[in-house]
């Protein structure tokens, strides 16, 4: 029963390639956010997305959009990738002010 | 962006020893957490603390919420050899904000 699951695992692909990386959450939460971890194991916020407000952090190139089709799933697109762009992505969900709980992560290799 | 000040940076602990670890930030955070990260995994959550001065134990791990909500520390006691890993903690301001994370502190342990 995962609570957060992230598809794929791993992800290699090309410089200036468009790709998708999919969230799923099922412990019923209404907030959803997307997380990058660099080299140095630093995490830092991309997103966070409820029903009502989509919040950015304005460091976030908008080659990157994140897209919700659902309450339970946040998907992101990246649009151009670029060779900074490797990292870990990591998925999040919490019910309001509550903990948040990660996914397993989607290392992303762009060559 | 806000960082916070995680110390120290990384422990080399003999198994059996406590161990301490802490994180300030220039500005409020209404709650403080602490997360442990393996190797491929997500962060998994150890210790959330929603009061200023709350002092919150989970096991062999406590953790507080400094009075000034600037700061918090997580002490582990009679480390055991699956405490390994990197600890990470993160402070956010409320509602559907996204976590400010600490640069992570690198448990190992020595048997």
């Amino acid at each position: 029963d995962t609570a957060v699951s992230q598809t794929p695992k791993y992800l290699v692909t090309q410089m200036g390639n468009d790709k998708s990386i999919k969230c799923e959450q099922n412990l019923g939460h209404d907030t959803m956010y997307w997380y990058k971890q660099d080299s140095k194991k630093f995490l830092k916020i991309m997103f966070s997305y409820n029903n009502k407000e989509l919040i950015i952090n304005e460091t976030v190139p908008n080659r990157f959009s994140p897209k919700s089709p659902d309450k339970a799933h946040l998907n992101l697109h990246i649009n151009s990738l670029e060779l900074g762009d490797s990292a870990v992505y990591f998925c999040a969900s919490s019910q309001a002010r509550t903990q948040q709980y990660f996914g397993p992560g989607t290392r992303l290799t762009v060559t | 962006g806000q960082q916070l000040n995680q110390s120290p940076q990384s422990m080399f602990i003999q198994e059996g020893e406590d161990v301490s670890m802490n994180c300030t930030s220039s500005s409020i955070f209404n709650t403080w957490l602490w997360y442990k990260q393996d190797p491929g995994e997500g962060p998994v959550l150890l210790i959330a603390l929603y009061k200023a001065g709350e002092l919150t134990s989970n096991g062999r791990l406590t953790a507080q919420f400094g009075i000034t909500r600037k700061d918090s520390f997580l002490n582990i006691s009679a480390s055991i050899p699956s405490d390994v890993g990197i600890y990470f903690c993160a402070g956010q301001r409320g509602g559907a904000d996204g976590l400010t994370f600490g640069k992570g502190t690198h448990l190992i342990i020595q048997p």
